[in-house]
């Protein structure tokens, strides 16, 4: 079965910095989606940055990034120029080719003034 | 006005009652889904439908059903509500065509079992 994993329950970035957070998934398909959303205290899930598993180039959404290793099954997002309203949690999730979307437990970001 | 509302906001209530979700998406969307969200454990999958026709248990679908009245309305029900289905619930739609398509999330409903 397939499987997300976020390995950091919490982190924290200092305002103006860049964070990176950490995803990994198991699968045996080879053909999939990646997405990272975001929910803030609002709890509004809102849509960040995805990935098609069939590309090599990493995507990129203005000061987001992910660095996606599809050999180490891995996803992270790196967020880059960190400000105050990037404090959220925040889920990967991965999705087979149209079959449901399973999520990782999430990742707390806290951004310091 | 939202693209995908959901019924109630809020609701606080007893064990033993039953209880009813409701979800509307002017979206256009086939697919419909249900989570429940808690502290630790991220999403999980309740139930989904890909059509009116099709209705598909989740990982944990135990304790709840659901209803597909039209293509933009998906409700979730508790038969006999329990204080561990306390958690925060979503509806989430997305298009059929193209895996890579994301999923369009209400704002929740945060439910209370006392």
């Amino acid at each position: 079965a397939q499987t997300v994993t976020q390995s950091q329950p919490e982190m924290s970035v200092q305002e103006a910095e860049t964070v990176t957070l950490s995803c990994t998934y198991d699968t045996s398909e080879s053909d999939y989606y990646l997405f990272w959303y975001k929910q803030p205290p609002s709890r509004q899930m809102i849509l960040v940055i995805r990935q098609e598993a069939y590309k090599q180039q990493n995507a990129t959404e203005n000061r987001f990034s992910v660095n996606f290793q599809k050999a180490a099954k891995s996803f992270s997002l790196k967020i880059s120029d960190s400000q105050l309203g990037d404090a959220a949690m925040y889920f990967c999730a991965y999705r087979a080719s149209y079959d449901k979307v399973i999520f990782g437990p999430g990742t707390s970001l806290s951004v310091i003034p | 006005d939202a693209d995908v509302t959901q019924t109630p906001r809020n609701r606080i209530t007893k064990t033993g009652k039953r209880i009813m979700l409701e979800c509307s998406q002017t979206k256009g969307h086939d697919r419909m889904y249900w989570y429940r969200q808690d502290p630790g454990l991220g999403l999980r999958l309740i139930y989904y439908s890909f059509d009116v026709k099709d209705i598909n248990k989740g990982e944990i679908s135990d304790g709840y059903s659901v209803s597909r009245q039209a293509q933009a309305k998906f409700s979730l029900s508790l038969e006999s509500a329990i204080p561990n289905q306390t958690a925060l619930y979503f509806c989430a739609t997305s298009d059929a065509d193209g895996s890579n398509q994301p999923q369009h999330f209400g704002d929740g409903t945060r439910l209370s079992i006392l």
